[in-house]
């Protein structure tokens, strides 16, 4: 089955600075691969998301990129606010049956 | 996004009864719905799939006869925790399939 594993499970950046959140996956054909931002006790949110067949996608301050090639796909967070604190949860699904395979997290601070 | 709420919020039970959580899609049909378990601080743990009108197909290590799904229309599917114990406590949340998966806000179950 797939494997999904995500890097760093901790992150704390400056306000204003960039954020940048790495997964791999392992299983060839999962070509769907979105992220979730999840605040404590409330549900996941998707933010972005990004298909196989292009390999970035930008919508205001977030950005994901994708390498079939190295199965790696990575979560760009630039001018990073406060209320971007959050645990992050990428996935990635072949689309048969659609089930997502997540990643373990990563819980990201912006210190003001 | 495609709206899905979950009932209820939040439950305490006595060991060995047993716990029903709705999951209903509000403004969409899913065919397909999921079933995740989440430990504090951990990420999100696919339990089942649930397709309407058939069995509920289960991830490796899912006891399907503990937990009990049941997706009789398009807008509802259950889970069903039959004789709960203290380590069945634990964050559930599902979601509905739309594209992408939109999620409930979850269902916090504490088994006394």
């Amino acid at each position: 089955g797939e494997n999904v594993e995500q890097h760093p499970s901790t992150l704390s950046v400056q306000e204003g600075d960039s954020a940048v959140i790495k997964c791999t996956y392992s299983d060839s054909a999962s070509n769907y691969f979105p992220w979730y931002k999840q605040e404590l006790g409330k549900r996941p949110q998707l933010i972005i998301d990004i298909r196989s067949n292009v390999g970035e996608k930008k919508d205001q301050r977030i950005a994901v990129t994708l390498n079939k090639t190295a199965k790696h796909f990575s979560l760009h967070i630039t001018e990073t606010q406060p209320e971007d604190s959050a645990v992050y949860f990428c996935a990635a699904s072949s689309g048969t049956g659609n089930q997502f395979y997540f990643g373990t997290g990563t819980s990201l601070t912006v210190i003001p | 996004g495609a709206v899905v709420s979950q009932h209820p919020s939040r439950v305490i039970c006595k060991s060995g009864t047993s716990v029903k959580i709705e999951c209903r899609s509000l403004d969409f049909q899913a065919t397909t719905m999921f079933w995740y378990r989440q430990f504090p601080k951990q990420s999100l743990m696919l339990m089942a799939t649930s397709n309407e009108g058939s069995k509920a197909t289960y991830e490796q290590g899912v006891e399907k006869d503990k937990f009990l799904i049941n997706h009789a229309s398009l807008t509802l599917s259950t889970l069903t925790v039959t004789s709960a114990h203290p380590e069945d406590s634990s964050f559930y949340i599902c979601s509905g399939l739309a594209g992408t998966q939109y999620f409930g806000p979850g269902t916090r179950l504490l088994v006394l």
